[in-house]
């Protein structure tokens, strides 16, 4: 069962307009989020990350969102640069002790110039 | 300053094989992790020491699977006879320490088994 899910396994977006890449998670226990970009044969680059106390975090071009109700949380990129086509996953951690992270199966984004 | 490291960048072995994989982590940092990423996967956890101990080890699917940290910096990770659904990639991670919600990864090993 699939606690942190990226729905979208790929996204298009036109350089210079906003990228939107969500998740969805399961686990009402995890206490942080965490958005990771991946290029290929290298390991995962931290971006930014959100508490689970809180519902906006903002770092430059990149802002997530944290909606608890819905479970939901989203990495906006504004604006889109050709350097940020890359695999974004998003992660979870535990919670309750637990530190270890959970990963979505990553969204492919590629930013078009 | 330095990343996380981890050696080799390749390892191709064949089925039954024992092989070592090294991860050596931020200079500092006290919380240490192993994930596997399989193709089309995101990482999946292995194990978490914090310091000299594994404080976590969960994760590992057998008891082929084994990952030591004796002096609390460099951790290897141990699998024996070595299955071909073992491929993937294995990455190590770091963090200042256990409280700390953010993982410094490293490049990762690809292991092959053939």
């Amino acid at each position: 069962d699939q606690q942190v899910k990226q729905n979208s396994p790929s996204l298009s977006v036109q350089e210079g307009r906003i990228s939107i890449l969500n998740c969805d998670y399961t686990n009402s226990m995890f206490d942080y989020f965490l958005w990771y970009k991946k290029y290929p044969a290298e390991g995962p680059t931290f971006l930014i990350s959100i508490s689970s106390i809180k519902d906006k975090n903002e770092d430059g071009r990149f802002t997530v969102f944290l909606n608890k109700s819905a479970k939901h949380l989203s990495l906006h990129i504004v604006p889109s640069q050709p350097g940020d086509s890359a695999v974004y996953f998003c992660a979870a951690r535990g919670g309750a002790g637990s530190y270890q992270l959970t990963f979505g199966k990553g969204t492919k984004l590629s930013v078009i110039p | 300053g330095a990343g996380v490291s981890q050696t080799p960048s390749n390892k191709v072995t064949e089925k039954g094989k024992y092989v070592e994989l090294r991860c050596d982590p931020i200079s500092g940092h006290t919380a240490l992790y192993w994930y596997r990423q399989s193709l089309g996967q995101g990482p999946e956890f292995l194990i978490y020491f914090q310091g000299t101990g594994a404080a976590d080890d969960s994760g590992l699917p057998n008891d082929r699977f084994f990952a030591v940290r004796p002096e609390g910096s460099v951790s290897t990770l141990k699998i024996q006879r070595t299955e071909r659904g073992d491929s993937a990639v294995y990455l190590c991670a770091s963090s200042l320490n256990h409280r700390a919600a953010t993982q410094y990864f490293g490049p990762g090993t690809r292991l092959l088994v053939l």
